[in-house]
């Protein structure tokens, strides 16, 4: 069975400042973990992806994300936000075993001021 | 060059009508999916076929019926619509491989609305 939690239904941030949105995962298999983003009216767009190999994962659009096992976390952090990252993110996981089944958590709409 | 593709983007329909969404993916991938996002933005897989072969079918009622007529396209056909039916519905798909999960791509959605 897998679950993720993502920690916060909104986060509120001025242009310029650091991102962080919080990401926690249950797997009975070591997974492979995922941030995808979804513009207003929009289909989803993979920001990055961990599948085993370096913990600290670079996605697109200055994104980043670090695998913590013994946390069993994965938060999405970007240093200086921008105004087009108002957006909703999701945390996704999936076993590695079988990776085509994602489970994604509720979403954190992130809202941009100027 | 959209790689992922559903017809149509918004759906208006009346109770108890039978409708259509189609998918079509244009990047060679193996793998196709149908996913429901409701008004919460939460978003659960539904269905999953691999060279059309039916491989997830999650808990989704019968008037749902998914149909690979090839790998590129993976259609949803839905029966005596219900207001719960009400949701906006992705498509995606993703190349199939051994070695653990791949990025899934996805359509720009089809809004449908129950009336």
């Amino acid at each position: 069975a897998q679950s993720v939690t993502q920690l916060d239904s909104h986060v509120s941030v001025s242009e310029g400042t650091p991102v962080l949105l919080r990401c926690n995962y249950s797997s009975s298999y070591s997974p492979s973990l995922f941030w995808y983003v979804q513009h207003p009216n929009k289909g989803l767009q993979l920001l990055l992806k961990y599948t085993s190999a370096a913990t600290l994962v670079k996605g697109i659009n200055g994104f980043e994300a670090e695998f913590k096992k013994s946390e069993t976390s994965f938060h999405l952090t970007k240093p200086s936000a921008h105004m087009s990252d108002a957006a909703e993110y999701f945390c996704v996981v999936t076993p590695s075993a079988a990776g085509n089944k994602l489970t994604f958590g509720g979403g954190t709409r992130v809202l941009v001021k100027p | 060059d959209t790689a992922v593709s559903q017809t149509p983007k918004y759906l208006v329909t009346q109770m108890g009508n039978d409708k259509s969404i189609k998918c079509e993916q244009n990047l060679g991938h193996d793998t196709m999916y149908w996913y429901k996002q409701d008004s919460k933005k939460f978003l659960k897989i539904m269905f999953s076929y691999n060279n059309k072969e039916l491989i997830i079918n999650e808990t989704v009622p019968n008037r749902f019926s998914p149909k690979s007529p090839d790998k590129a396209h993976l259609n949803l056909h839905i029966n005596s619509l219900e207001l719960g039916d009400s949701a906006v519905y992705f498509c995606a798909s993703s190349q199939d491989t051994v070695q653990g999960a791949n990025e899934q791509f996805f359509g720009p959605g089809t809004r449908l609305t129950v009336l």
